[in-house]
């Protein structure tokens, strides 16, 4: 059973839409909950990180956890084209430094202007 | 902003050669890590370092793989005998300390093995 599973897409929006992108999860002892964005050639970049569940925002992100069903999501309200890259949540077992992330395959997103 | 540094940004190997990847971690980071992304692929965790130690191995970093942290900025994955499977994205990362801290991402090596 996969562990961190995510829609490959891809995800095609127009300019000002609202995003909504989502990872399940199998083992309940995930305990930090990340996504980053992955521009073409570039390495993940960390867009937010959140522990309980529940919402987090920062500007035009918010991230969600809902533990009881192994659901995270992030949405991107008045999504632009520079928002085009592929998304990747990620999570940790551990509440420390120095433990593994484990990934989603990624969801590629296309903001077309 | 500070960032993790990676260097060369595209290594090319004959299968069975030694290959050192290079990484400098953001200044005050006391944790360093290394991943993988085979093309088409997830990003794969394979290890991580703190105190000059192995904090976490996954069952891909075997006696082929080794880490270094050569000196006091940067921080290195040697793969000793390179098998065309070793082929992939390889991205260093670092984190710091106190309670848990994010990862940061450089922007990754790409390795080819011929």
């Amino acid at each position: 059973q996969k562990e961190v599973e995510q829609d490959p897409g891809p995800l095609s929006v127009p300019e000002g839409a609202i995003v909504s992108l989502n990872c399940t999860y199998s083992n309940s002892a995930f305990q930090y909950f990340m996504w980053y964005r992955q521009y073409s050639r570039k390495g993940p970049e960390l867009l937010m990180y959140t522990y309980s569940s529940g919402n987090k925002e920062d500007g035009r992100f918010t991230a969600q956890v809902d533990k009881s069903s192994k659901y995270i999501s992030l949405f991107i309200r008045d999504s632009q084209p520079s928002d085009s890259a592929t998304y990747l949540c990620a999570m940790s077992l551990k509440n420390q430094a120095g433990t593994a992330l484990i990934f989603g395959k990624g969801t590629t997103l296309s903001v077309s202007s | 902003e500070p960032e993790v540094t990676q260097t060369p940004s595209h290594q090319v190997t004959q299968m069975g050669q030694e290959v050192i990847l290079r990484c400098v971690p953001i200044s005050n980071h006391l944790y360093f890590y290394w991943y993988r992304q085979i093309l088409g692929q997830k990003v794969e965790f394979l290890v991580s370092f703190y105190n000059n130690e192995i904090s976490e191995k996954s069952e891909i970093f075997d006696d082929q793989f080794s880490v270094e942290r050569p000196d006091g900025s940067n921080f290195t994955l040697k793969i000793r005998s390179t098998k065309l499977e070793d082929s992939a994205m390889y991205f260093c990362a670092s984190s710091g300390h106190g309670g848990y801290q994010p990862q940061h991402f450089g922007d990754g090596t790409r390795l080819s093995i011929l």
